[in-house]
């Protein structure tokens, strides 16, 4: 069975300060890899996604297949970054497919 | 364009009493995901409905929880009777096309069994 596991519950680090959020993953397949974010009071929503390989808000993530990691990174945390992060990654079963969240990191960016 | 609406937002009923959850899903959008967080524990998946059909509905805890979704438009998910263990929130996600992935979530249920 798939899972992902993200090691930090909570990290806090000062505004301007580098970011990483870990992310690893175990899966039998072809593994895609998400990060999605919740900030305060608001729904889910998709942040990243491996296959696009884009900066969103600043944040990169490189799938690394050798580590089985997918660490999302920031050079320069801003106070607006604080929130819930979950790493997810995508399976497939015959016709149907989910995601397979991990436990999630809630970021607190210090002023 | 509206997104994923869910109804109620909270729910508060006594062990043993039945509940509906209901999911709207952006309009034209096939896949329907219902998943669930329970305290303490990751967010994790409940089933898939490709429009009115069930792909997948490996996640569902057990045969207390039934998953509907007449038409292939809105989603009810029922728990009845509902067990203290069953209190969490549950999210109903959206998406698209298969192949083009992003699922869509919806603010969620928050459900508490007392």
């Amino acid at each position: 069975a798939q899972r992902v596991t993200q090691p930090e519950k909570l990290l806090s680090v000062f505004k301007g300060a580098p970011v990483e959020l870990k992310c690893n993953y175990s899966y039998s397949g072809s593994p895609e890899l998400f990060w999605y974010v919740q900030y305060s009071r608001q729904r889910l929503q998709l942040l990243l996604r491996h296959i696009s390989r884009e900066s969103i808000k600043g944040f990169t993530a490189d799938l690394n297949k050798g580590e089985t990691s997918f660490h999302l990174k920031k050079p320069f945390a801003q106070e607006e970054d604080s929130a819930m992060y979950y790493c997810a990654l995508r399976w497939l079963r015959g016709g149907a497919d989910g995601l397979t969240f991990g436990k999630g990191t809630h970021l607190i960016i210090q002023p | 364009e509206a997104g994923v609406t869910q109804f109620p937002s909270h729910s508060v009923i006594e062990k043993g009493q039945t509940v509906t959850l209901r999911c709207d899903p952006i309009s034209g959008h096939d896949n329907l995901y219902w998943y669930r967080r329970v305290m303490g524990k990751e967010i994790k998946f409940l089933l898939h409905f490709v429009k009115e059909s069930k792909q997948d509905e490996s996640g569902m805890p057990n045969n207390r929880f039934l998953a509907e979704r007449t038409g292939g438009t809105y989603s009810t998910l029922k728990v009845q009777p509902a067990e203290l263990e069953d209190s969490g929130v549950y999210f109903c996600a959206s998406s698209q096309v298969w192949g083009h992935y992003e699922q869509y979530f919806g603010p969620g249920t928050r459900l508490t069994v007392t």
